[in-house]
Parts: C-alpha cells; sequence; structure tokens
C-alpha cells in the first residue's frame, strides 16, 4: 500500500512553454501533498505544501506564480512550471500524506528538461 | 534551516559488512526522524522512523539510534549487500504542533556504495 504515482516520468521542453506534472495517491486519500525540487547531487528542497481544496502554501523564495499547484482532489495534485526555462531543469518529486499521519510517501520522481 | 550539500559524502563499504551512515539535525524541537533511501533517478524510500521519546529502533537489518543529547541520528545496516547501494537522507520533522502542517527537513544525504 501507500504509493504514490507522478506523470510524466520524464520530459523534455522548449524554453517558455509549460509543463505539467501530476502526482496521484494510488491507493490512499492525501490530504496534504508536497512537492520537492532536486538538483544533482544535492538533497531534496522542499517547494511547497498543499493541502486538499485550499491554497498552497509557498517556501520562501520560490515563486507562486510560476509554480502553480493545484491540490483539487483527495488523491490528485499537479504542479505547472509556467514559462519555464533552463534553469528550472531538475528532478521534481511529490510526497503525500494521510492527515495527522507523519509518515511521508514519495513519488518517482519527474525529470524536468528545459532546453 | 535547510540543508543543502554541494558534495555528497561517501561511504564505501565491502558486501556483509555493517554499515554506519551518520546524521546530524539542526532543531533541537523536532519530534519524528525518518531515514529514506534513494536509488538513483528514483523517489525516496522510506526505510524506518523514530519519535524523539525513543533512542533505537530496529527493523529488518536496520537500526535507528537517536541521540538528542548532541542532535545526532545514526542508521545501521547489518550484513550490508550490492543493493544496498544507495543516497541515503535523514529527515526531521519540523513546524508547528497542528501535524497538518508540519513538513519534513531533509539532510545532506550520504551515499553507500557496497563492493561485492
Amino acid at each position: 500500500g501507500a504509493v504514490v504515482s507522478q506523470h510524466p516520468s520524464r520530459v523534455i521542453c522548449k524554453s517558455g512553454t509549460s509543463v505539467k506534472i501530476e502526482c496521484r495517491s494510488l491507493d490512499f486519500q492525501a490530504t496534504t501533498m508536497f512537492w520537492y525540487r532536486q538538483f544533482p547531487k544535492q538533497s531534496l528542497m522542499l517547494m511547497a505544501t498543499s493541502n486538499e481544496g485550499s491554497k498552497a502554501t509557498y517556501e520562501q523564495g520560490v515563486e507562486k506564480d510560476k509554480f502553480l499547484i493545484n491540490h483539487a482532489s483527495l488523491t490528485l495534485s499537479t504542479l505547472t512550471v509556467t514559462s519555464a526555462h533552463p534553469e528550472d531543469s531538475s528532478f521534481y518529486i511529490c510526497s503525500a500524506r494521510v492527515y495527522r499521519a507523519e509518515t511521508q510517501y514519495f513519488g518517482p520522481g519527474t525529470r524536468l528538461l528545459v532546453l | 534551516g535547510e540543508s543543502v550539500g554541494l558534495h555528497l559524502p561517501t561511504l564505501s563499504v565491502q558486501e556483509g559488512d555493517n554499515s554506519i551512515i551518520n546524521c546530524a539535525y539542526s532543531n533541537s524541537a523536532s519530534d519524528y526522524f525518518i531515514w529514506y533511501k534513494q536509488e538513483s533517478g528514483k523517489g525516496p524510500q522510506f526505510i524506518i522512523d523514530i519519535r524523539s521519546n525513543m533512542d533505537k529502533r530496529q527493523g529488518q537489518r536496520v537500526t535507528v539510534l537517536l541521540n538528542k543529547t548532541v542532535k545526532h541520528l545514526s542508521l545501521q545496516i547489518a550484513a550490508t549487500q550490492p543493493g544496498d547501494s544507495a543516497v541515503y537522507f535523514c529527515a526531521e520533522k519540523s513546524g508547528g504542533v497542528n501535524t497538518g502542517f508540519q513538513k519534513l527537513v531533509f539532510g545532506t544525504g550520504t551515499r553507500l556504495l557496497v563492493s561485492p
């Protein structure tokens, strides 16, 4: 149990375009989902926390207008990278958690390459 | 605060050895800690967790030790296997008392290389 999926696993896009990444909890209802970014040989950096049905809370330094997060249901959250640039190229990972539970379950990640 | 590592420390061991991976955490108020394993190109995988009211917790081939006095966490892997090769992250839970808004802060990570 506790499986989180992400789609797509890899995406290549042109600079200036937008990319949407989906995160789904497959066998549980996730009241809270988290989006992380990871650069090569670095740790996971939290970008934002989203609770189902409410606006996401962004970490300091993360542009909310550039990284749009939607958590419309208990099993789906989306991250849209708007007007992507090469510096946005990274590994994006989501995680999900049941309300008041402590364990977070991570998705397999999405590799984004912006040309 | 958040930890960002420019260079991943590496631990190299032989198959069958015991491995010990260390982690220093920053927030003395953190009350929950997790170890994750991340293989190349994949998301983190939960290994074991421990609450701050415990000093030790054992799983299958893994043991986590918590020393709150010096804010230190360690992961011990017994009889290390080539399949254990990965990057290991510790994470601490921080945030307000409302668990719905608490978040995990990740350490810099340690790369474990297991030679056959």
